[in-house]
């Protein structure tokens, strides 16, 4: 049974660049969340998407936008990055509407903005 | 005055000791959630807790929602237990919508 998996673990890019990180959930899954963590800090919830359509939302700008697709698999963009968009981006699965389930999270990609 | 506080940020403690993290909210919560974070990134969910204690093996969680405030107990601490401990409450219509997370401790347990 295949766990949450991202790609890639690690990517750099300059700033004004676009970058698209992938999620896919744990089988049985439906629901996917992306956080943001700086180094040395808790990681910060950028949105939650269910159903292809976002749920939730962190308090994070446009530049961040996110897909869900039928196989509830999920990606992140953010465009027009920043050196402060530096961080490692996690994601997370979960059932939608379980209430003693928790989040299972993937490994992560750590972005690096030059 | 961030939402979820923990304390202390940094611990240090020599292997067999009893360990202690503690976790303070101000939101109203569907959940908190205890998490371990090693070097490289991963998450691992401890626990979910929305009331009263919890226990797995060496590891025991509380909560007490009055207070908002949980705590993490690790019980003859081990060098492998060294790791990031993160508490997090959860909102939204369910249990574990949108985490928000604390800062963190940093454990390191010494043989």
């Amino acid at each position: 049974d295949a766990g949450v998996t991202q790609s890639p673990t690690h990517l750099i890019k300059t700033r004004g660049q676009q970058v698209t990180l992938r999620c896919s959930p744990k089988s049985g899954h439906d629901t996917v969340s992306w956080y943001q963590q700086a180094l040395g800090q808790g990681p910060q919830f950028i949105f939650q998407y269910y159903e292809e359509e976002e749920r939730q939302r962190g308090n994070f700008p446009d530049r961040f936008s996110g897909h869900q697709f039928p196989n509830y698999s999920s990606e992140l963009n953010v465009n027009a990055l920043l050196l402060g968009d530096s961080a490692l981006y996690l994601c997370a699965s979960s059932l939608w509407g379980a209430t003693t389930d928790t989040q299972y999270f993937g490994p992560g990609t750590r972005l690096t903005v030059l | 005055k961030n939402e979820v506080e923990q304390s202390p940020q940094n611990l240090t403690a020599q292997e067999g000791e009893f360990i202690t993290i503690n976790c303070s909210y101000s939101v109203g919560i569907s959940a908190l959630h205890w998490l371990q974070q090693h070097p490289g990134g991963g998450i691992v969910s401890l626990f979910m807790l929305s009331s009263g204690k919890k226990k797995h093996g060496r590891l025991i969680a509380t909560i007490n929602i009055h207070e908002k405030h949980s705590s993490l107990h690790i019980t003859a601490s081990h060098p492998r237990d060294s790791a990031v401990y993160i508490c997090a409450v959860s909102s939204g219509g369910t249990s574990y919508g949108k985490l928000t997370f604390g800062q963190g401790t940093i454990l390191t347990v010494h043989p």
